[in-house]
């Protein structure tokens, strides 16, 4: 069974401030790996994406992620966060090969204060 | 990216009534569509998968015939909530899945629905 588990549960950070968001997985084959973000009062959106090729993934607004097969990581990043970036972020895995479910980790609210 | 809708957005209810959520991909063909719950501070739990043209799977603990789910085209799964009790208040979120010819499997979200039953 795969598992994704997200450390930090709620991150405060100052605009300007740096990010990143650490994300493991568990699963035994190959991986598609996502972070969707939540804004308040609004849907899951997907930020990003790691399918195949370059591990290091750029998304949308600033954000990037690498895969990091060895580590079973897949850690959001940001160099300036803005007040704008207030959410919820979910990282989540598809084991790849048939239709899987996705696994979703357990979310991390940031707060950006300006 | 591809639009996901969902309908009604928000919905309150009696006891002992049934409610239908729609979940649509406005933009794509969906095989497969997800029904979600979502708790407060929680993270979504899946409750079933739904596959167009045959029965839904459903999630260890989720009750069935309380949660009816019909995938009826291609761009179209329902879910119904029978005999809505306050305990079934939460925030349903469906998704539907796209899959990509060399981008892989991408699911995405509804803007989910809030109920409330009384």
């Amino acid at each position: 069974a795969q598992s994704v588990s997200q450390h930090n549960h709620h991150v405060i950070l100052s605009e300007a401030a740096s990010l990143e968001l650490g994300c493991n997985y568990s699963y035994g084959g190959t991986v598609n790996l996502f972070w969707y973000v939540q804004y308040p009062g609004q849907h899951l959106q997907l930020l990003l994406k790691y399918f195949s090729g370059d591990p290091l993934v750029k998304g949308i607004k600033g954000f990037e992620a690498e895969f990091i097969k060895s580590k079973f990581s897949f850690n959001l990043r940001k160099p300036s966060v803005q007040w704008s970036d207030t959410a919820e972020y979910f990282c989540a895995v598809i084991g790849s090969g048939g239709y899987q479910k996705v696994t979703f980790g357990i979310g991390t609210k940031l707060q950006v204060i300006p | 990216g591809a639009v996901v809708s969902q309908h009604p957005s928000w919905v309150i209810c009696k006891s002992g009534t049934s409610v239908k959520i729609e979940c649509r991909s406005l933009d794509f063909q969906a095989t497969t569509m997800f029904w979600y719950r979502q708790f407060p501070k929680q993270s979504l739990m899946l409750m079933a998968t739904s596959n167009e043209g045959s029965k839904a799977t459903y999630e260890q603990g989720v009750e069935k015939d309380k949660f009816l789910i019909n995938h009826a085209s291609l761009t179209l799964s329902t879910l119904t909530v029978t005999s809505a009790h306050p305990e079934d208040s939460s925030f349903y979120i469906c998704s539907a899945r796209f899959r990509g010819q060399n981008t892989g499997d991408t699911q995405y979200f509804g803007p989910g629905t809030r109920l409330t039953v009384l």
